[in-house]
């Protein structure tokens, strides 16, 4: 069946530093590929999202690409600031319909003053 | 901005009880999903929902739980008897159809079975 893999967390950066959080899937067809976040206490956000190959997702400065030849999208911030400061989630859904969301297990982030 | 709300937002339960979560959708929409998140673990999916019948479910979803649109708006997840494995954060999430396929999720509803 479909899945998704991410990179072991948790990951802890500095202020403005570089964020790359790698996440790559197992799909058949042309599934459709999210970035969640999920604040402390909170529910799933989405931040990102794309529907096809070569696409780039963007949203408050994070970016991800869909490369079906390495079957990736990885999670990419020039500069984090302490309220990036979530649990991530990668996640893919199929392309009609009502198709179920299939997460990766999320990474964790802390960023530090 | 319209939004997915979930009640309650913290159910405490006994082993055995049946419990039932409550969702309201984004008025439009017309695809509904229940999720689970065991503490500490990923987020799994239970149940997609449309028109008024089930549309897949996860070996997760068991003759324990079932789901319904009672009244046009709400939709509800029951779980008949609880276990103590039940205990998790449930989302619902919702979606337009032939959108996106951009989920929208309710804050959840944290399960704790004693």
């Amino acid at each position: 069946g479909d899945s998704v893999t991410q990179m072991e967390g948790p990951v802890t950066l500095s202020e403005e530093a570089f964020l790359t959080i790698n996440c790559t899937y197992t799909a058949t067809g042309y599934p459709s590929l999210f970035w969640y976040v999920q604040y402390p206490g909170e529910g799933l956000q989405l931040l990102l999202k794309a529907t096809k190959a070569d696409d780039k997702g963007s949203n408050k400065g994070f970016e991800a690409t869909y490369r079906k030849e390495t079957t990736s999208f990885h999670l990419e911030k020039g500069s984090v600031q302490v309220s990036d400061s979530a649990v991530y989630f990668c996640a893919l859904s199929g392309y009609q319909g009502a198709q179920k969301l299939v997460f990766g297990q999320g990474t964790r982030l802390t960023i530090n003053p | 901005e319209p939004e997915v709300t979930q009640t309650p937002s913290h159910q405490v339960t006994q082993m055995g009880q049946e419990v039932i979560l409550r969702c309201v959708p984004i008025s439009n929409h017309l695809y509904f999903y229940w999720y689970r998140q065991i503490l500490g673990q990923k987020v799994e999916f239970l149940v997609s929902f449309y028109n008024n019948e089930i549309s897949e479910k996860s070996e997760i979803f068991d003759d324990q739980f079932s789901v319904e649109r009672p009244d046009g708006s709400n939709f509800t997840l029951k779980i008949r008897s609880t276990k103590l494995e039940d205990s998790a954060m449930y989302f619902c999430a919702t979606h337009l159809q032939g959108a996106s396929y951009e989920q929208y999720f309710g804050p959840g509803t944290r399960l704790t079975v004693t």
